[in-house]
């Protein structure tokens, strides 16, 4: 079955980098997403990647895919205090297809 | 502004009591979604429809129903809630979009006493 896996939590300092990893077990995944939800939210989507791509930069967003190893990760550069929030990945095999999501990391940034 | 409504934002009601939670879209998509999400954080997908008149059940066995009578209207109903029903409930929807990403509503935080 699908299974999308995430860990749960992550600890930044205000200017540091970001990296939350996630994984994924369905090989043939072909859409790769990262929501972001804030307390009391929903999830707003804050990225995804093709799985023919190997990476997507977006602002300070970069998203890395190693489908060989099934691994997905965000890295969020010179993280701020308004990026404190629940990332979750997901995962679909074709546009039109239910998602598959992570369990969730919550990030916590310290000043 | 948001194109994806749900109502109410917070309910709070007494075991056995019928409630539906309300979701609607602007965006004149076909395919919606309720999940669950459940203080873990994790999001269970428990009714999806892609089409009016069209409504299936999600990888999470629930004891609420849905309908789809309009694109637009895609209602949670739950006939007699308990405490167990305490949950936050999250409607999305999904367009022709290339990326096939979801657009989420603001989510009902349900509280059952």
């Amino acid at each position: 079955g699908e299974d999308v896996e995430q860990s749960l939590f992550l600890s930044v300092r205000e200017g540091d980098s970001s990296v939350i990893n996630c994984t994924y077990t369905d090989s043939s995944s072909t859409y790769l997403y990262w929501y972001k939800q804030e307390p009391g939210a929903g999830l707003q989507l804050l990225t995804y990647i093709f799985s023919n791509m190997d990476m997507k930069q977006d602002q300070r967003l970069t998203v890395l895919l190693n489908k060989k190893d099934k691994h997905l990760s965000l890295r969020i550069a010179d993280t701020q205090t308004g990026d404190s929030a629940i990332y979750f990945c997901a995962e679909t095999k074709a546009a039109g297809n239910k998602l598959t999501f992570g369990g969730g990391t919550r990030v916590l940034v310290k000043p | 502004e948001a194109d994806i409504y749900q109502t109410p934002r917070y309910l709070v009601i007494g075991t056995g009591k019928k409630i539906t939670l309300e979701c609607s879209q602007t965006m004149g998509h076909d395919k919606m979604y309720w999940y669950q999400q459940d203080p873990g954080m994790e999001l269970h997908l428990i009714h999806y429809s892609y089409g009016v008149n069209s409504t299936e059940k999600g990888d999470l066995s629930s004891e609420s129903t849905v309908s789809r009578i309009r694109t637009e209207h895609f209602p949670l109903t739950l006939e007699s809630a308990r405490p167990s029903h305490t949950s936050q409930y999250l409607c999305a929807t999904r367009g022709g979009e290339r990326s096939g990403g979801y657009t989420f509503g603001s989510g009902t935080r349900l509280t059952v006493v």
